[in-house]
């Protein structure tokens, strides 16, 4: 059973435009909502990250959105670059219980920025 | 400043061969933990060690085991391998500050023949 849903699976976009990025969870235990960025041939590496009691974070161009009623959060990129171009995971976790120190992640988007 | 180091970083087996693959970090973190990463599946946890002297399973440990040799390394062993094992592997370690912040390696790219 998949504990966080991503969309779309892959996502092209154009210099400039808007990314978005969306994931939902069911288990109302996760508290710890990070995004993670990665390039090609190397390891995953932290974005940016919510809790569920902000509605919104914003770095830089990057920007999370959480809704905690419809348990839904997604990935605002912002004048979208080139060198945007990479897969993001969302992930979801807890500081304690169960999912103490795990993350669960979603199947990824590849993102490709055209220039 | 290494961070996650694994090696190594391409192996290709024969179906049935053994072999381990290895994982340091530099960084003192107390947990550690094995991904595999397969297009279209995301990352899907293998064994996690939460500190020294403890390993749990993770969502797929079928046909892997793994050792905490000590506070810095954590290895992952496939007794006999499967194509099904063709995968790339990623080592990755946290800082207990912040439980969302994973540092990865740079992974194993395995082929199981």
């Amino acid at each position: 059973q998949q504990q966080v849903k991503q969309s779309p699976q892959s996502l092209i976009v154009q210099k400039g435009g808007i990314s978005i990025i969306n994931c939902a969870y069911e288990n109302t235990a996760f508290d710890y909502f990070p995004w993670y960025q990665q390039f090609p041939g190397k390891g995953p590496a932290l974005l940016i990250a919510i809790r569920p009691d902000v509605s919104e974070k914003k770095e830089g161009r990057f920007t999370i959105s959480f809704n905690k009623s419809a348990k839904q959060f997604s990935l605002h990129i912002m004048d979208s670059q080139p060198g945007d171009s990479a897969t993001y995971f969302c992930a979801a976790t807890s500081d304690r219980g169960s999912t103490l120190g795990r993350l669960y992640f979603g199947r990824g988007t590849q993102l490709t920025v055209w220039p | 400043n290494a961070g996650v180091t694994q090696t190594p970083k391409f192996q290709v087996l024969k179906t049935g061969q053994s072999m381990t693959l290895q994982c340091a970090q530099d960084m003192n973190h107390n947990s550690m933990y094995w991904y595999r990463q397969d297009p279209g599946m995301g990352l899907r946890l293998i064994y996690y060690s939460a500190s020294e002297g403890t390993t749990d399973k993770g969502e797929v440990p079928n046909g892997y085991n793994v050792s905490r040799l000590n506070k810095r390394e954590f290895s992952l062993r496939l007794e006999s391998a499967a194509p099904s094992q063709t995968s790339v592997y990623f080592c990755a370690s946290r800082d207990g500050s912040l439980a969302v912040k994973l540092f990865f390696g740079s992974g194993t790219q395995l082929s199981v023949l």
